[in-house]
């Protein structure tokens, strides 16, 4: 089916550790985003790709890098995670015509940095 | 202050009532979306709207760009709707969503 796929699913780190969450979208879309989602805060841009070979921090960006690898996929990276980076990541691209709906969404990463 | 703020964070109705969720939003924009999450789950986007009003299925949802304001209006709700109801808006080029803090809906059978 087509859409946004990421993953994995769910994720433990020990305050430390490196993991990349990986998100690929098949709609040929340019625009692709990662979002984090924390109780009471609603969603927060992490960074964001306008097109391929371009990538802008947003609004919480430190603690991460990201990679857009081709126009496909569009990488999330912890460099040494902490347990404040415990939250709900979502990926989510974007169609630039004038559709009623725009954006769509990954399913979402649950990571738990202990 | 938040730049989007929505009413009542949270809401339950019984099955069959007509329902409005707020939206407020201070700044400038380009468009305003809705999005429905479930408990656990995904996020998916209902509406993308700039003007007026927009309906799919049991669903309206309409923009005054004078007053910053939205709705989303369900009609003749169902356990099913039970979901948390985002309002985001786009603002500036590259179309980065700001998010409202959600509101959470409960439909009783």
């Amino acid at each position: 089916n087509a859409g946004v796929t990421q993953t994995p699913k769910f994720q433990v780190l020990k305050t430390g550790q490196s993991m990349t969450l990986q998100c690929a979208q098949d709609m040929n879309h340019n625009s692709m985003y990662w979002y984090r989602q924390d109780p009471g805060m609603g969603l927060r841009l992490i960074y964001y790709s306008a097109s391929e070979g371009t990538t802008d921090k947003g609004e919480v960006p430190n603690g991460y890098n990201v990679s857009r690898l081709n126009k496909r996929e569009f990488s999330l990276r912890l460099e040494s995670a902490a347990p404040s980076q415990t939250s709900v990541y979502f990926c989510a691209s974007r169609r630039q015509d004038g559709s009623n709906y725009g954006y769509t969404f990954g399913s979402g990463t649950r990571l738990t940095v202990v | 202050k938040n730049e989007v703020e929505q009413s009542p964070q949270n809401l339950t109705a019984q099955e069959g009532e007509f329902i409005t969720i707020n939206c407020s939003y201070s700044v400038g924009i380009s468009a305003l979306h809705w999005l429905q999450q479930h408990p656990g789950g995904g996020i998916v986007s209902l509406f993308m709207l700039s003007s007026g009003k927009k309906k799919h299925g049991r669903l309206i949802a309409t923009i005054n760009i004078q007053e910053k304001h939205s709705s989303l209006h369900i009609t003749a709700s169902h356990p099913r709707d039970s979901a948390v109801y985002i309002c985001a808006v786009t603002t500036g080029a590259n179309s980065k969503l700001t998010f409202g803090k959600g509101i959470t809906l409960s439909v009783r059978p």
